[in-house]
């Protein structure tokens, strides 16, 4: 079974358009995350979010919205598409517990959703 | 502000031995995570380490110096499958991940 999953693999489309990305997770976790890694590799995170709280990147445009219609589900909605959101986009849920346990913050990450906008 | 720094690339041999530094920055520190990330994959969890010293774990190992801001990852016996890019990420008092850009490990036959 995949821990985490996200939909779609690829996904290529027009600037301007809007897209969402789905992910889900069946591990139980508290707490998800949406990342983007670009052309040089590095992850810059977008959101973090529980049932308690959402935080976000300041700098991530407006744009972007996380949606989480319940606690194993966060979705990515992207509004009027431009090129230089082209990245892969990863998904990922780690248990909260602020920490009080080993590994109890360890994020899993999903397969990631390639973006192309042309 | 909040930083990692650890090195873009490092090249190794096959059986050989390689230990890939990390320093951190952070307000606050609630642990360092290590994950490996293969060319079109996902990150994937190696180890973390919140007090000082070495966790041992098979071929990979991870070292924390919390009063220096610095950790190792040391891979022994290298193998071509352990070509990929290693992540250093530290976690801040707001348990907020602060992710270094990675170190991509090349290595030869």
């Amino acid at each position: 079974d995949t821990a985490v999953s996200q939909t779609p693999k690829y996904l290529v489309t027009q600037m301007g358009n809007d897209k969402s990305i789905k992910c889900e997770q069946n591990l139980g976790h508290d707490t998800m995350y949406w990342y983007k890694q670009d052309s040089k590799k590095f992850l810059k995170i977008m959101f973090s979010y529980n049932n308690k709280e959402l935080i976000i990147n300041e700098t991530v445009p407006n744009r972007f919205s996380p949606k989480s219609p319940d606690k194993a589900h966060l979705n990515l909605h992207i509004n009027s598409l431009e090129l230089g959101d082209s990245a892969v986009y990863f998904c990922a849920s780690s248990q909260e517990g602020e920490g009080t346990a080993v590994y109890q913050e360890t994020q899993y990450f999903g397969p990631g959703t390639r973006l192309l906008v042309l | 502000g909040q930083n990692i720094d650890q090195p873009t690339e490092m090249t190794a041999t096959e059986g050989a031995i390689v230990q890939i530094n990390c320093t951190y920055q952070t307000s606050g520190f609630n642990g360092l995570f290590w994950y490996q990330q293969h060319a079109g994959e996902a990150p994937t969890f190696l180890s973390y380490n919140v007090l000082d010293g070495l966790e041992e774990k098979g071929r990979f190992s991870s070292f924390l110096s919390r009063s220096k801001g610095y950790s190792y990852l040391l891979l022994k016996e290298l193998q071509m499958k352990d070509s990929a890019s290693y992540l250093c990420a530290a976690m801040d008092s707001n348990y907020q991940l602060i992710w270094g850009a990675g170190t991509k490990l090349i290595i030869k036959p």
